[in-house]
């Protein structure tokens, strides 16, 4: 059981728009900072989106982070078939002492 | 460019110890926390430990903490995972990655994550 809840699955068209949640509790995400991770099978995680809405250099503006209260957002634009992977979010828990993830959700483009 | 290449992995019988490390590179090693995590067959990721920049903090997942130690050698830019009294349930690829910052008090982001390796516990 994930500290961190996310949907298992998301799906939509390419060129949509797609939005994932991460819901939290205060001592995770409604008092520290969200990353997400995005996952090929087989191959380790790449950071998309840290400090909760901050892009790494040469991730492309499609890829947007929010939140808000104990909960955070992922959200990806102009999907492309290249987009689906599993996506996992992640914080620091102040009261477990650990870093805690979502369970991840596995994004399709049909 | 920036590298971190984990090794160590293997078939290991339960209650038998194992020694994973990461070697890094293309990046100034002192500076950054260091994290291990996990992921076992089909399943999502679990964060095992971290180790602050200078190794003087750590922390760890309950589910490892009194079994795994973390630790790092600066001058040889190294990270080092020992797992002691293994559990079949430790099977998973085993990730290093690097921290935003210092990693103490608190961690940040996982800029960085090494390709993995394969540890499985059986008998």
């Amino acid at each position: 059981q994930s500290v961190l809840t996310q949907s298992p699955s998301v799906s939509a068209a390419p060129g949509q728009r797609v939005t994932i949640s991460c819901s939290g509790s205060s001592s995770n995400i409604g008092n520290n900072h969200v990353s997400w991770y995005q996952q090929f099978p087989g191959t380790a995680p790449k950071l998309l989106i840290y400090d909760s809405d901050q892009r790494p250099s040469g991730i492309p503006d499609r890829f947007s982070g929010s939140k808000s209260g104990t909960s955070a957002t992922l959200g990806i634009s102009g999907l492309q078939t290249g987009d689906e992977a599993d996506y996992y979010c992640g914080t620091w828990d102040s009261s477990l002492r650990t870093v805690v993830f979502g369970g991840g959700t596995k994004l399709t483009v049909l | 460019q920036m590298q971190l290449v984990a090794s160590g992995g293997g078939v290991v019988q339960p209650g038998r110890s194992l020694r994973l490390s990461c070697t890094a590179s293309g990046f100034t090693f002192n500076f950054h926390g260091m994290h291990w995590l996990r992921q076992a067959p089909g399943k999502g990721l679990e964060w095992v430990a971290l180790i602050s920049y200078d190794g003087r903090n750590n922390y760890y997942a309950d589910s490892v903490k009194g079994r795994f130690t973390i630790s790092r050698d600066n001058s040889e830019n190294t990270l080092f995972l020992q797992m002691n009294t293994l559990r079949p349930e430790d099977t998973a690829v085993y990730y290093c990655a690097r921290d935003r910052w210092g990693g103490f008090p608190v961690p940040a982001a996982l800029t960085y994550w090494g390709q993995g390796t394969r540890v499985i516990v059986s008998s």
